[in-house]
């Protein structure tokens, strides 16, 4: 167990609103990712970040930003949301210096309609 | 750049016989590679990983995986499978390039283990 939540569980979204899902981890991780789910796709990674105020950009991050201005939360934001961003946003980190594998969040099912 | 394939989008089985998943891999050096599993309406979980070593992998649940380096191959493989099972299974592989330890997923293959 990695320690993160993610917040909110569930979100529906009307197209154009700003949308920011929150990542929250208690074990002081330095890697921390975004990635979304889709049918097809498999996972795909938007954004991640390697420290404070360190990130950069996944394979699919045209729409999106990232903030990490504390260790412990990661944020993801839709500056202004698109029928095409409904999916599954997981969170995830990877567990000490010495791990290459990532553990996940539980997730957050966004729908913009 | 690396990428995984999963040339299967679903695989079944009987309970009690064994299962195996497959995953073909491209990336360039020494290949990372994980197994994650993913229950419905869950997170993925990881189940295990090949580094370097021996080509046989153990991981959770009673799962093993075979890497082999001339077919770029990691297959997933378990010798009694339960009905518990059925899941959506992801291969992913390590990003040698740029940092980040970051993972590059296959498509999934969804495993349905039937009575």
């Amino acid at each position: 167990d990695a320690g993160i939540t993610q917040s909110p569980r569930h979100k529906v979204t009307e197209t154009g609103t700003p949308v920011t899902l929150r990542c929250h981890q208690t074990e002081n991780h330095r890697y921390m990712y975004w990635y979304r789910q889709d049918p097809g796709h498999g996972l795909r990674l938007i954004h991640y970040s390697y420290g404070v105020k360190d990130t950069d950009k996944g394979e699919v991050s045209d729409g999106y930003s990232v903030s990490r201005s504390k260790t412990e939360d990661f944020l993801l934001t839709l500056e202004s949301a698109t029928s095409s961003q409904t999916s599954v946003y997981f969170c995830a980190t990877v567990m000490g210096t010495d791990s290459y594998e990532q553990y996940f969040g539980p997730g957050t099912r966004l729908t913009v309609t | 750049a690396q990428s995984v394939a999963q040339p299967e989008d679903q695989v079944n089985v009987a309970e009690g016989n064994p299962l195996t998943v497959k995953c073909t891999y491209s990336v360039s050096g020494n290949p990372y590679l994980f197994w994650y599993v993913q229950y419905p309406n869950r997170g993925l979980q990881f189940l295990l990983k090949y580094i370097t070593g021996d080509n046989l992998v153990k991981g959770s649940y009673g799962f093993e995986a075979e890497f082999n380096k001339s077919q770029t191959s990691f297959h997933l493989k378990k010798p009694s499978a339960l009905v518990s099972d059925s899941a959506l299974y992801f291969c992913a592989v390590r990003d040698p390039t740029g940092g980040g330890n970051k993972l590059t997923f296959g498509t999934g293959t969804q495993l349905k283990v039937e009575l």
